[in-house]
C-alpha cells in the first residue's frame, strides 16, 4: 500500500519568515495531494491541493509543489502569522476506491 | 449547508460499556470516512464507505469495532467492549464522490473510556 512520510514533524519559525512541509510518498499512481490544517481542539480542514497533472499551484499565502519523478510534494507558507500555528497534515491518494493516505502531520509554530 | 455532523461531542464511559458514535454526512456526498487520532498515532483511517458500502475496513483495530451506514444520510461506529485504550477523537468525514477528493471533516467526538 501507499506510504507517506512528513517531515518535520514539528517546526518553529518567528512571523513573518516562510514555512515549508514536506511528505513523500511511495506508490507512483498516486495522483491526489490534500493538505489539511488542524487548529488545536478543531476538525481537520484542507487549505490546498494538487493533482498529478499540475506541478504547482499558489493560494494567497500558500503554494503547493509537486515532484512526480522524485514522488514528493511540499507545502508553502510565505509571511506567516501566528494564527497559522497549527497541525498540518499531507495526504496522498490514487483515487477511485483507493483510500488516501495521511503522513503524521507537522505541529507549525509561529512566535509574534 | 450544516457540514458533517456528529453526536456526541463528549463521551465519558466505564470500561467494558457500549459506545456508539453517530455520523450524518454532508447531503450529496457519496463517500464517508470514520477516523480516529490520538497523540501517539496520529490520525488513523477506520473505515471507507462508498455509496453505504464499506470498501475498506483494514484499519479497524479489531473486532470490538463496527461500523454501519444503513442510507446515504447516516453512518454508526459502536465499540463493543469499550476499552480505556479506545480513548480518541473519533472524526467521521464525508467526500463528494470518492477517496480522491476534498474530505469534510466533522467536529469529532471525544471518546473518554475510564
Amino acid at each position: 500500500g501507499e506510504n507517506v512520510e512528513q517531515h518535520p514533524s514539528t517546526l518553529s519559525v518567528q512571523e513573518g519568515d516562510s514555512a515549508v512541509i514536506k511528505c513523500t510518498y511511495s506508490d507512483s499512481a498516486s495522483n491526489y495531494f490534500p493538505w489539511y490544517k488542524q487548529e488545536l481542539g478543531k476538525r481537520p480542514q484542507l487549505i490546498i491541493d494538487i493533482r498529478s497533472n499540475v506541478g504547482e499551484k499558489k493560494d494567497q499565502r500558500i503554494a503547493v509543489t509537486l515532484n512526480k519523478t522524485a514522488k514528493h510534494f511540499s507545502l508553502h507558507i510565505t509571511e506567516t502569522q501566528p494564527e497559522d500555528s497549527a497541525v498540518y497534515f499531507c495526504a496522498a491518494s490514487k483515487g477511485g476506491s483507493y483510500i488516501p493516505t495521511f503522513g503524521r502531520g507537522t505541529s507549525l509554530i509561529v512566535h509574534p | 449547508d450544516a457540514g458533517v455532523i456528529q453526536s456526541p461531542r463528549h463521551e465519558v464511559t466505564e470500561m467494558g460499556q457500549e459506545v456508539t458514535l453517530r455520523c450524518k454526512p454532508i447531503s450529496g456526498h457519496n463517500s464517508l470516512f470514520w477516523y480516529r487520532q490520538t497523540m501517539m498515532r496520529g490520525l488513523e483511517l477506520l473505515i471507507y464507505f462508498n455509496n453505504n458500502v464499506p470498501i475498506d475496513d483494514s484499519g479497524m483495530p479489531e473486532d470490538r469495532f463496527s461500523a454501519k451506514m444503513p442510507n446515504a444520510s447516516f453512518s454508526t461506529l459502536k465499540i463493543q467492549p469499550s476499552e480505556p485504550r479506545d480513548s480518541a477523537v473519533y472524526f467521521c468525514a464525508s467526500s463528494f464522490s470518492e477517496a480522491a477528493d476534498t474530505q469534510y471533516f466533522g467536529p469529532g467526538t471525544r471518546l473518554t473510556v475510564l
